[in-house]
């Protein structure tokens, strides 16, 4: 298994540019998410998506759209980038153990994406 | 009011200590799940540990423990026997609202945790 793979590793945009951030796992998980960590910070949460075909927006979600075209792969596009963007970006899968209330999770996160917005 | 906090900017442990990460939290939501992340210098964010509102008991995951204390609403983690790989800069988070539904994250600003051989 390879886990969550990401790509690519590092991007420099010029604003105004787009592009789009891949992430596949292959661990058949259901629930997704895109975070961005930028300098001293922790994560924020960009948009996520519980299960293949949906996704519902996060803390911030402005500028960006995502796609779950199928269960592996769940991408994150900067349609007209801005150096506000400039951040490391994240994508993690979930896998649930146990169902309702008692159940627990263990999260899997792919190596990062390290953009600039000049 | 802070969603998260974390009171500890920086620690150090010595190696084979053991060592509390202090977090507490603020909601009114009843369902909410509470994460342990750590992140080296090399980058990556390594999910640690989990605890749901509803877990009666503590979460373990071998040498992590998360010591949830839902009447203070704290859920500080214990590492036992440390080890100089532990050191790392160590995020505790919340997610509040039900899976499938509307879920809010919040992180802390981090703990900076230094092992000393």
């Amino acid at each position: 298994n390879a886990g969550v793979t990401q790509t690519p590793k590092f991007q420099v945009l010029k604003t105004g540019q787009s592009m789009t951030l891949q992430c596949a796992q292959d661990m058949n998980h259901n629930s997704m998410y895109w975070y961005r960590q930028d300098p001293g910070m922790g994560l924020r949460l960009i948009y996520y998506s519980a299960s293949e075909g949906t996704t519902d927006k996060g803390e911030v979600p402005n500028g960006y759209n995502v796609s779950r075209l199928n269960k592996r792969e769940f991408s994150l596009r900067l349609e007209s980038a801005a150096p506000s963007q400039t951040s490391v970006y994240f994508c993690a899968s979930i896998k649930k153990r146990g169902s309702g209330r008692a159940g627990g999770e263990t999260q899997y996160f792919g190596p990062g994406t390290r953009l600039l917005v000049l | 009011a802070q969603k998260i906090t974390q009171t500890q900017p920086g620690m150090f442990v010595q190696e084979k200590e053991a060592v509390t990460l202090d977090c507490t939290y603020d909601t009114s939501d009843p369902s909410y799940g509470l994460f342990w992340y750590k992140q080296p210098s090399s980058g990556e964010m390594i999910f640690l540990i989990y605890q749901g509102s509803y877990d009666q008991q503590n979460a373990t995951e071998g040498r992590y423990s998360l010591n949830f204390q839902k009447a203070r609403k704290s859920a500080n983690l214990v590492i036992s026997a440390s080890q100089l790989g532990d050191s790392a800069m160590y995020f505790c988070a919340m997610r509040e609202g039900s899976s499938g539904g509307y879920q809010k994250v919040t992180f802390g600003i981090g703990t900076k945790l230094q092992v000393i051989p």
